[in-house]
């Protein structure tokens, strides 16, 4: 059983078009994390919800928009896509933020390219 | 600016040999944790270390961790040609466990 998916794996768009990104968790837990990775595999937090609530917002464009309809899903909306968000995106979870062990479990990632 | 900083960024080395690769971090820490990313995966947790531990072992990985220095490393022991990956470093930034920060990774190639 698949514990972090993401959809689509791959994403190719135009320039200026709206897309969103699906993440669903089977692992019951309480936060989920969204992660931008550029070109040179430096991966960079972008939102951290936590039971549905927004915990950590990393000066992320107002374009990218969050949504969580439910603790075990996170989604990723970003309006008027620009040629630098190409990247490859990572859901993650994690049992609950502020726990001093807290692993977190990755999505397979979903690589945008904006042309 | 990025938390940790590892080094070397990219290391290759002939499978049986040992790899070592360091990491090093600007604030205090609650932990201090390791990730490999395969090509074209996600990240996968490999082992977490505590600011009041020095050593930690998890089969042919043994994680080291200098809080004076803020500096940790990861040992991969009798290298295999399936360890092959990013190595990423990241810590939690004293914020008790609400945020990770993750390094720009090291590029490990084992040679079969």
């Amino acid at each position: 059983d698949t514990a972090v998916s993401q959809t689509p794996k791959y994403l190719v768009t135009q320039m200026g078009n709206d897309k969103s990104i699906k993440c669903e968790q089977n692992l019951g837990h309480d936060t989920m994390y969204w992660y931008k990775q550029d070109s040179k595999k430096f991966l960079k937090i972008m939102f951290s919800y936590n039971n549905k609530e927004l915990i950590i917002n990393e000066t992320v464009p107002n374009r990218f928009s969050p949504k969580s309809p439910d603790k075990a899903h996170l989604n990723l909306h970003i309006n008027s896509l620009e040629l630098g968000d190409s990247a490859v995106y990572f859901c993650a979870s994690s049992q609950r933020a502020g726990l001093s062990y807290n692993e977190q479990f990755f999505g397979p990632g979903t690589r945008l390219t904006v042309l | 600016s990025q938390q940790g900083e590892e080094d070397p960024q990219a290391l290759s080395i002939q499978e049986g040999e040992n790899a070592t690769m360091n990491c090093s971090y600007k604030t205090s820490i609650n932990n201090l944790q390791w990730y490999r990313q395969n090509s074209g995966r996600g990240l996968v947790h490999l082992i977490l270390i505590r600011s009041n531990e020095r050593e930690k072992h998890s089969g042919r990985l043994r994680v080291t961790l200098d809080t004076s220095k803020k500096s940790s490393s990861l040992l991969i022991t009798a290298s295999r040609a399936a360890d092959t990956a990013s190595y990423f470093c990241a810590t939690d930034g004293g914020t008790g466990g609400f945020k990770t920060i993750f390094g720009a990774g090291t590029r490990l190639f084992v040679k079969a």
